[in-house]
């Protein structure tokens, strides 16, 4: 099971957007509504921004959303802020075989 | 709230088996599913395995034939045994807590082990 491709790096001012996007196949992001984002700040560990899609947990800014179509989800962050520096991976189902198959990360810089 | 806390040696020599346990607090084991999940020096995120409560488990199929995974429910932690073990293993391991729809919701500070002789 390969790696679902994201963008090496994206960026953006404050308050402006950024959208990255994750893309794998009919047996993973397009076979299922079951794609998660994580925001992974050096040295700590990931933190779900978006689950299911498009659903954020408690406490999640609703700057963080996520959609998807076909093979293909994205996440958008808007009004970037400087603490939304940070690393992104997008993750999905793929099959009782390979339940989760991660994205190969993104680095979101805020200029 | 649930936190989980990994704990094994930090260094392993090659050709050896690598062991850490995972504990789970401030919640049960019962009714989650629960993950590892490793991180190479400046690399991305991979999946290793998982286990239900009740010992149900799932397998990278890229490391199928090194892992075992256990659960002690008694203690309310579980386990990886990873074999065989060589530099590209080198890693910090995580666990992780899913509570369905396959997405992680908390997840341990990570400890690195490193595979050196």
């Amino acid at each position: 099971q390969s790696a679902l491709t994201q963008p090496p790096s994206a960026s953006g001012s404050p308050g402006q957007s950024v959208t990255i996007s994750c893309t794998g196949t009919s047996s993973d992001v397009g076979g299922y509504n079951y794609v998660s984002w994580y925001q992974q700040h050096p040295g700590k560990a990931p933190k779900v921004i978006i689950y299911e899609v498009s659903k954020r947990p408690s406490g999640v800014p609703d700057r963080f959303s996520g959609s998807k179509s076909g093979n293909t989800a994205s996440l958008t962050v808007s009004g970037l802020q400087a603490e939304d520096e940070a690393d992104y991976y997008c993750s999905s189902h793929a099959g009782s075989n390979n339940p989760f198959v991660f994205g190969t990360g993104t680095k979101v810089t805020v200029l | 709230q649930v936190q989980l806390q990994e704990s094994g040696p930090g260094l392993v020599k090659p050709s050896e088996t690598l062991s850490l346990t995972c504990a789970v607090s401030g919640g049960s084991i019962i009714n989650n599913w629960w993950n590892w999940v490793r991180q190479p020096p400046g690399k991305g995120l991979e999946w290793i395995a998982e286990i239900y409560h009740s010992g149900i488990t799932n397998y990278n199929p890229s490391l199928k034939s090194r892992i075992t995974m256990s659960v002690d429910k008694s203690k309310n932690q579980f386990s990886l045994k990873l074999t065989s073990v060589t530099a590209a293993d080198t890693a910090v391991y995580y666990c992780a807590r899913s509570p369905g729809s396959w997405f992680y919701d908390f997840w341990g500070r990570g400890t690195l082990v490193t595979v050196s002789s």
